[in-house]
Order: structure tokens, then sequence, then C-alpha cells
């Protein structure tokens, strides 16, 4: 059965510092990885995913993640964050399959952008 | 609808007292996940129906939860004789069969007292 692991818990940054929010997993099988978002008082909304093609996914928001399968790691990095980055961010895995499979959640990384 | 919709958003019940939790999944979606998230914890992982498959419920804390989709559409999660420890956010998404992006709908607030 997959697993994802987020290394930390809690980062605290200075505004306009880079970023990175690691995320580690476990499976078997190939995978589908994703980020997900949730601000503060909202729910979760995706950010970015990883199904096929370039290993290296970006957002809207100047969010991006590098697959990396020898090392099994989805990290997440911007280089410039901004207050409104401030948000809790997790990392999921789905294994591939005979139609969707079950997804699964690392426990969290709770981003914040100090002034 | 367009998107997942969860009823009611907020739950106030008394402990010992059984609960009912409802998602309307996107039109169209095959996977229905539930999910809870404790207070500064992560999400974790209840009940997952696939289409017309057995649902995987590896992930249900005890016998007290059981969760039930019908006509591969809408799904209750019900509690049984609640507990303070059941205090959450209870979270549903849901997804296409060949896309494995999960949608989430703003989930139920549950607070037993």
């Amino acid at each position: 059965a997959q697993s994802v692991t987020q290394l930390d818990s809690q980062v605290p940054v200075f505004e306009e510092a880079p970023v990175e929010l690691r995320c580690n997993y476990s499976s078997s099988v190939s995978v589908y990885l994703f980020w997900y978002v949730q601000y503060p008082n909202q729910g979760l909304q995706l950010l970015l995913k990883y199904l096929s093609g370039s290993t290296l996914v970006e957002s809207i928001n100047g969010f991006e993640a590098e697959f990396n399968k020898s090392q099994t790691s989805f990290h997440l990095r911007k280089p410039s964050v901004h207050i409104s980055d401030t948000a809790e961010y997790f990392c999921a895995v789905s294994e591939w399959g005979q139609g969707a499979q079950k997804l699964v959640f690392g426990q969290g990384t709770r981003l914040t952008i100090n002034p | 609808g367009a998107g997942v919709s969860q009823s009611p958003s907020n739950k106030v019940t008394e402990k010992g007292k059984d609960v009912e939790l409802r998602c309307d999944p996107i039109s169209g979606h095959t996977a229905l996940y539930w999910y809870r998230q404790s207070l500064g914890q992560g999400l974790e992982f209840l009940i997952y129906f696939q289409g017309n498959s057995a649902p995987d419920k590896s992930g249900l804390p005890s016998d007290r939860f059981s969760a039930e989709r019908t006509g591969g559409s809408v799904s209750t999660l019900t509690i049984q004789r609640t507990q303070q420890e059941d205090s959450a956010v209870y979270l549903c998404a849901s997804s296409l069969e060949r896309n494995t992006e999960a949608f989430f709908g703003q989930g139920t607030r549950l607070t037993v007292v």
C-alpha cells in the first residue's frame, strides 16, 4: 500500500525568501502525485499534479514540483514567497491501476510567511 | 452540481447520539472519498468508493462508523454513539475514474459535546 511522508510539519519563512516543502512517498507501482493547498478557513484545492510526461510541473501562482522517481520524492518549491502563500500544504499519492485508486495524503506542512 | 456539496456544514451533537453526514459528489464522478481532519492534524482516510466495486473501508476507526453510497452518487457517513474524540471536520471528495484528481467539498464540522 502506498504512503506519503511530509518531513516538516511547520515551515516558517520570511516574505520573498525561497521555500521547499518536502514530500516522499512509498509505493511498489507507478503513481500519480499531487499537492493540495488549504488556505485559512477554506477547503482543500488542487495546487498541481504529476500524472505523466515532464517531471517538472508548475502551478499558476509560481509553485513548482519535481517528480524524482529514484528518490521517490515530489518536493514543492517556490523561489519567492508572499504573505498570501500562508496555508497548509498536503502532498498526496495515488497508485496506477485499473480505474481510480485510493488517494493517500501526507500529514501536511503548515507554511507561515513572516513579513 | 458544479462542485462537491456537503451537508450540514456544521453539526453539534450530544455524546452518544447518532449523526449522518451527507455528500453529493460532482456528477459523473465514479470515485468518492471520505476523510477526517482533526484540529492540527492531517487528513485521515476513512473510506473510498469506486463505481460498483466493494468500498475500501480500511480507514474507518471503529465499527461505530459506516458509510454507504446509493446509486453510485450520494453518500452518507454515519457515526453511531458519537464520542468527543469524533469531533473533527469530515471532508468528502470525488474524482473521475481515469483522472484521479480529487475535488473536495467544504466539509462538515462535527462537534460532540
